[in-house]
């Protein structure tokens, strides 16, 4: 297992296109969690997955954003029409309780 | 809601000099504390818990509740200890989920 796996690693796309990103955690985590970072901030939660389950959504998740868990292994983050604010690092992790792995993160740039 | 503050976006010091990172946060309850490091071009990864008390690559850091801080600190800083440090604070959801909230982060630049 070489740790949480995320693709792609750059992603530029035109404003109002959609945009899908995956996350693969480690395989024994029950818990995967998104964030975005944006420049000179700190990551910012976004969501949270139980196994398939999503049990937590952040405010800043508008509803053009929508993430998945299928069969509580892989998780994917859609992001319909894209607006230039939308332009971040988007990092998952993984964990068992406190201690998260985070993968490398997606940088997302909207032009 | 709970806050998590680190005051100094950047921080230089020369190598052998002590390093102090500061870190404040504001929650009414007890969360537990942690410090993030991201060296260039890696992956953010944990550097250390507060409530495993441990020290890990020279550094420490205790939680002083009075005072709601939780520096990170090092005696003798080495040209290796360059990155960006966050400060994070999680509790435990009713949903079950250790979410994080962290600071914007400190860069540390050690000067050889």
């Amino acid at each position: 297992d070489t740790g949480v796996s995320q693709d792609p690693r750059h992603k530029i796309t035109k404003r109002g296109q959609n945009v899908t990103f995956r996350c693969d955690p480690i395989s024994e985590h029950n818990r995967l969690y998104w964030y975005r970072q944006t420049l000179g901030q700190g990551p910012e939660f976004l969501t949270y997955f139980q196994n398939e389950a999503q049990l937590e959504k952040s405010r800043l998740l508008s509803d053009r954003f929508s993430a998945e868990r299928p069969k509580g292994s892989f998780s994917t983050l859609e992001i319909q029409r894209t607006e230039q604010g939308d332009s971040a690092m988007y990092l998952c992790a993984s964990s068992f309780a406190y201690g998260y792995t985070f993968g490398s993160g997606t940088r997302l740039t909207v032009v | 809601a709970q806050r998590v503050t680190q005051p100094e976006k950047l921080l230089s010091v020369f190598k052998g000099a002590p390093v102090e990172l500061k870190c404040n946060y504001s929650y009414s309850g007890s969360p537990e504390l942690f410090w993030y490091v991201q060296y260039s071009r890696q992956r953010l990864q944990l550097l250390l818990r507060h409530i495993s008390r441990e020290s890990i690559k020279g550094f420490t850091a205790d939680l002083n509740k009075g005072e709601t801080s939780f520096h990170l600190k090092k005696p003798f800083a080495q040209e290796e200890d360059s990155a960006m440090y966050y400060c994070a604070l999680t509790l435990l959801s009713g949903a079950g989920s250790y979410q994080l909230t962290f600071g914007k982060g400190t860069k540390l630049s050690v000067i050889p």
